[in-house]
């Protein structure tokens, strides 16, 4: 069964910075992986998706990595601003289902 | 650009009762899933739907719940009756393509549900 860790579980951090948030997985053999961002109270949105043969994706000062021989995949933000203050999940398919199986989340904290 | 919708944002029922969660997926998207998430916890998949059919659901998706694609728009999640323990939000999600790496899922804004 796919186990999805995601480490930190909280950060603060000031403006400016740039971050990298963990996820560390059990089961290599995935079909994809795809960050998502939720406000409090809110839905997910859904930020980048790696395929299983892809290495990154890039969306504006997003990037997300994915080393699967390591059962890790990080999301790179660049350039931290307060409105990226949310919780970013990391869900990934494996194991003959591509329904994902969801991170606990890390909450981030943007101050300025 | 197009969005998943959800009604009711929130939702409040007695214990006992059956509510009826909606949900409008994206257009020219097929497959169609539902999620929950308790308070603090993760995200939890209960169901997913293709083709008027039911194609994968969790041990969380029991007798007590069903869903239904009423016309061509909607896409429900029916809880026949409701248990303490139901009370969380309730996410919809679609997505163009069900299998191969690319299936990318949107997610609707949530449903909460307290169950009193």
């Amino acid at each position: 069964k796919q186990e999805v860790t995601q480490i930190p579980a909280a950060l603060s951090v000031p403006e400016g910075e740039n971050l990298v948030l963990n996820c560390s997985f059990t089961d290599s053999a995935i079909y994809n992986l795809q960050w998502f961002r939720q406000d409090p109270g809110k839905g997910l949105t859904s930020l980048l998706l790696i395929q299983s043969s892809q290495r990154e994706q890039t969306s504006g000062r997003l990037n997300a990595s994915l080393d699967k021989s390591s059962g890790r995949s990080t999301l790179y933000i660049a350039a931290s601003q307060p409105g990226d203050s949310a919780t970013y999940l990391c869900a990934l398919s494996s194991g003959g289902s591509y329904i994902p199986t969801f991170g606990r989340g890390t909450s981030l904290i943007v101050h300025p | 650009e197009p969005e998943v919708t959800q009604t009711p944002s929130h939702q409040v029922t007695q214990m006992g009762q059956e509510v009826i969660l909606r949900c409008v997926p994206i257009s020219n998207h097929l497959y169609f899933y539902w999620y929950r998430q308790i308070l603090g916890q993760k995200v939890e998949f209960l169901v997913s739907f293709y083709n008027n059919e039911i194609s994968e659901k969790s041990e969380i998706f029991d007798d007590q719940f069903s869903v239904e694609r009423p016309d061509g728009s909607n896409f429900t999640l029916k809880i026949r009756s409701t248990k303490l323990e139901d009370s969380a939000m309730y996410f919809c999600a679609s997505s163009p393509r069900g299998a191969g790496g690319d299936n990318e899922q949107f997610f609707g804004p949530g449903t909460r549900l307290t169950v009193l």
